[in-house]
C-alpha cells in the first residue's frame, strides 16, 4: 500500500517569511512518482512539479524549491519570500506502478497562510 | 485559462433528480478522471479512463456512473443522490497514467 503523510496541518507566515512544506511517503514499488499540487480559494488544483524516482537531482523554479530525498522517503517544498499569493492547501501525492499508473495518493494536505 | 473545462460550475440536485457533470481536455491526453473532494480534504480518486476504456473504479456506489464518449470529454451521470455525496468533483487529464494530471475547476454540487 501507498501512503503520503503530511504532518503540517496549517502553517502561518508573514510576507516574506520562508516557508517549508514536508512531504514522507511509503511505498514498496521501485519506480514511483512524486507530485505537489496547489489548491487555491477558488478549489482548482494547480500542478505545480513532478519527480520521479530515479532523479534526485533538486530543483528550483523561482521562489520554489523542492527537495528529494530517497533515503529519508522525504520530498520536501520551500516557497522563498512568500508572498498574499501563495497562500492556499498545498499536496503531496505519490503515483506508482503497481497500484496502476493514474492513481495518485494524496496526502493529507497543508493549509499556508500568508499574512501581509 | 485552464484546458480542462467543466460544466456546470455549480448544481444544486435533490435525491430524486438525474443530472449529469461533464469535462472537457484540450491537451490531446489519454487518460481521464473523476475525483470528490470534501472540504479540508484531499481530492479521492473515483474512476480512470484511459484510452476511453475505464481502467479504475474506487468501488463508488452505482448512482454514480461515468462515461467517457471520445478521448477528449468525459460525464459522470448522478441519479439519486444523498446529501452526503455533496462535494466538489473535480476533473482531470494526463498524457498517461503516471504522468502530472491537469485539473479542471470544479463542480460543487450540493445534494437537498
Amino acid at each position: 500500500a501507498q501512503k503520503v503523510t503530511q504532518a503540517q496541518t496549517e502553517i502561518s507566515v508573514v510576507e516574506k517569511e520562508d516557508v517549508t512544506l514536508d512531504c514522507v511517503y511509503e511505498t514498496r514499488d521501485t519506480t514511483y512518482y512524486l507530485f505537489w499540487y496547489k489548491q487555491p480559494p477558488s478549489g482548482e488544483l494547480v500542478f505545480l512539479i513532478r519527480r520521479n524516482s530515479f532523479d534526485e537531482q533538486n530543483e528550483i523554479s523561482g521562489r520554489y524549491s523542492w527537495n528529494f530525498q530517497k533515503s529519508t522517503s522525504s520530498f520536501n517544498f520551500t516557497i522563498t519570500a512568500s508572498q498574499v499569493v501563495d497562500s492556499a492547501v498545498y499536496f503531496c501525492a505519490l503515483s506508482g506502478a503497481t497500484d496502476s499508473w493514474g492513481k495518485l495518493q494524496f496526502g493529507a494536505g497543508t493549509q499556508v497562510v500568508v499574512t501581509p | 485559462d485552464t484546458e480542462v473545462t467543466q460544466t456546470p460550475k455549480h448544481l444544486v440536485m435533490g435525491m430524486t433528480n438525474k443530472k449529469s457533470l461533464k469535462c472537457e481536455q484540450h491537451m490531446g491526453h489519454r487518460a481521464m478522471y473523476w475525483y470528490k473532494q470534501k472540504a479540508k480534504k484531499p481530492p479521492e480518486l473515483m474512476f480512470v479512463y484511459s484510452y476511453e476504456k475505464l481502467s479504475i473504479n474506487e468501488s463508488v456506489p452505482s448512482r454514480f456512473s461515468p462515461e467517457c464518449p471520445n478521448s477528449s470529454l468525459l460525464n459522470l451521470h448522478l441519479h439519486a443522490l444523498q446529501p452526503e455525496d455533496s462535494a466538489l468533483y473535480l476533473c482531470a487529464s494526463s498524457q498517461e497514467g503516471g504522468f502530472e494530471q491537469f485539473f479542471g475547476p470544479g463542480t460543487r454540487l450540493t445534494v437537498l
